[in-house]
């Protein structure tokens, strides 16, 4: 799993498998955790948040879920396609009242093979 | 809408030279940011502005200054750069913030620098 710190894990699935990415974060007081993907050459672009108070949210083919016990953040995607392939990144915001500072993890990479 | 477009995409620098990043956004937001981003790293945040005429420090702001004189634009500057300042530096903008939620930051396509 992916946390700051650690060098850039990957994982590798197959198309139409689900996947899980995982982040550990490290800051209780953050409000608001995010998903971002950024395909080679590009800019991050958003793909899910949750809030602190939250356990789960569903969106279209994912799933974040939440367990504020053991600080961890996973990001579930259904039927990986091979659009898919990406690096992953968890950030977290809201740390100290501003929800506008992210503080970014280091990321996944996700190959999906077809 | 082009969204947040960055200028240059690719620049080499030599050592003590300047530069200046331009990014520019077409979505009306009163946030912007600039971020850099090292090999196998996550992004970092270097200054960032909540209006026009406003700016601040972020995580890593030495070497950087940057200026917001308008509301579309966000400028970013290297008075004099080291080789430590090789990065793909991402520009960003969001609405106001709103605590009862959480305001989606958009990104530009990133700026690949090169410091000799």
């Amino acid at each position: 799993g992916e946390s700051v710190g650690l060098h850039l894990p990957t994982l590798s699935v197959q198309e139409g498998d689900n996947s899980i990415i995982n982040c550990a974060y490290s800051n209780s007081a953050s409000d608001y955790f995010i998903w971002y993907k950024q395909e080679s050459g590009k800019g991050p672009q958003f793909i899910i948040d949750i809030r602190s108070n939250m356990d789960k949210r569903q969106g279209q083919r994912v799933t974040v879920l939440l367990n504020k016990t053991v600080k961890h953040l996973s990001l579930q995607i259904a039927a990986t396609q091979p659009g898919d392939s990406a690096v992953y990144f968890c950030a977290e915001a809201g740390r100290g009242g501003s929800n506008y500072k992210l503080t970014f993890g280091k990321g996944t990479l996700l190959t999906v093979n077809p | 809408n082009a969204g947040v477009t960055q200028t240059p995409k690719f620049r080499v620098l030599k050592t003590g030279q300047s530069m200046t990043l331009l990014c520019a956004q077409d979505m009306n937001h009163e946030y912007m940011y600039w971020y850099r981003q090292d090999p196998g790293m996550g992004l970092r945040l270097i200054h960032y502005s909540v209006g026009e005429g406003t700016t601040a420090k972020g995580e890593v702001p030495d070497g950087y200054n940057v200026s917001r004189l308008k509301k579309q634009n966000f400028l970013l500057g290297l008075e004099s750069a080291a080789p430590s300042q090789t990065s793909v530096y991402f520009c960003a903008s969001s609405e106001d913030t709103d605590l009862s939620a959480y305001n989606e930051q958009f990104f530009g396509p990133g700026t690949r620098l090169t410091v000799l």
